[in-house]
């Protein structure tokens, strides 16, 4: 079964450039989360979507990002313009289901390195 | 307010001595804990969750409400235990969920 794959692996942009992070979950699952490390900080929640709809958008920092997920499938995380804060580790996550108090795992991808220069 | 604290960044240890990453949370409701790890160039990935009172490569964490800490334990460590380790904390706002992580503590076993 593939796992969670997020596109690319590392992107450098200059300031005030656009990037786009994808992330493709695992076939099935309804569930998808964008997190992001910040270097020398802990992972932080950005989003969360459960099919096409954005469920919690609480931790999205500013509206210079932007998340889609259309269809239900894939999410795109877009960036722009850039700044030298955005750099830093952002994660994709997955999971099938949700249950309260049962513990569900969520499947993590490799990560996008967003180095802003 | 909804944290977890992981206070130790660095743990280096011997191969076979015994090891405990520290978690401590804070959260109103019924906590939901887990353990997740990175191992080098490799994903994210979950060790184990309270929830199941598993042993999963020779760690366990117990759940303690009274302290509000759910540490990572394992009485002989190995090199290949090397890796970050993540506490994370599942926070419910109606149906929805989400992961807090700590900080991280990156255990370092030595030959």
């Amino acid at each position: 079964e593939a796992g969670v794959t997020q596109f690319p692996s590392h992107s450098v942009i200059e300031k005030g450039q656009t990037v786009t992070l994808r992330c493709d979950p695992i076939s099935g699952h309804d569930n998808l989360y964008w997190y992001r490390r910040v270097m020398g900080k802990e992972i932080k929640f950005l989003l969360h979507f459960v099919k096409e709809s954005k469920q919690d958008e609480s931790g999205m920092p500013n509206n210079r990002f932007l998340a889609e997920r259309t269809g239900g499938t894939y999410s795109t995380l877009k960036v722009q313009p850039a700044e030298l804060e955005d750099s830093g580790v952002y994660f994709c996550a997955s999971s099938q289901v949700q249950y309260r108090g049962r513990g569900s795992e969520a499947f993590f991808g490799q990560g996008t390195r967003l180095t802003v220069v | 307010a909804q944290r977890v604290t992981q206070p130790e960044k660095l743990l280096s240890v011997f191969k076979g001595a015994p090891v405990e990453l520290k978690c401590n949370y804070s959260y109103s409701g019924s906590p939901e804990l887990f353990w997740y790890v990175q191992y080098s160039r490799q994903r994210l990935q979950l060790l184990l969750r309270h929830i199941s009172r598993e042993s999963i490569k020779g760690f366990t964490a117990d759940l303690n409400k009274g302290e509000t800490s759910f540490h990572l334990k394992k009485p002989f460590a190995q090199e290949e235990d090397s890796a970050m380790y993540y506490c994370a904390l599942s926070v419910w706002s109606g149906n929805t969920g989400k992961l807090i992580f700590g900080q991280g503590t990156t255990l370092q076993v030595k030959p």
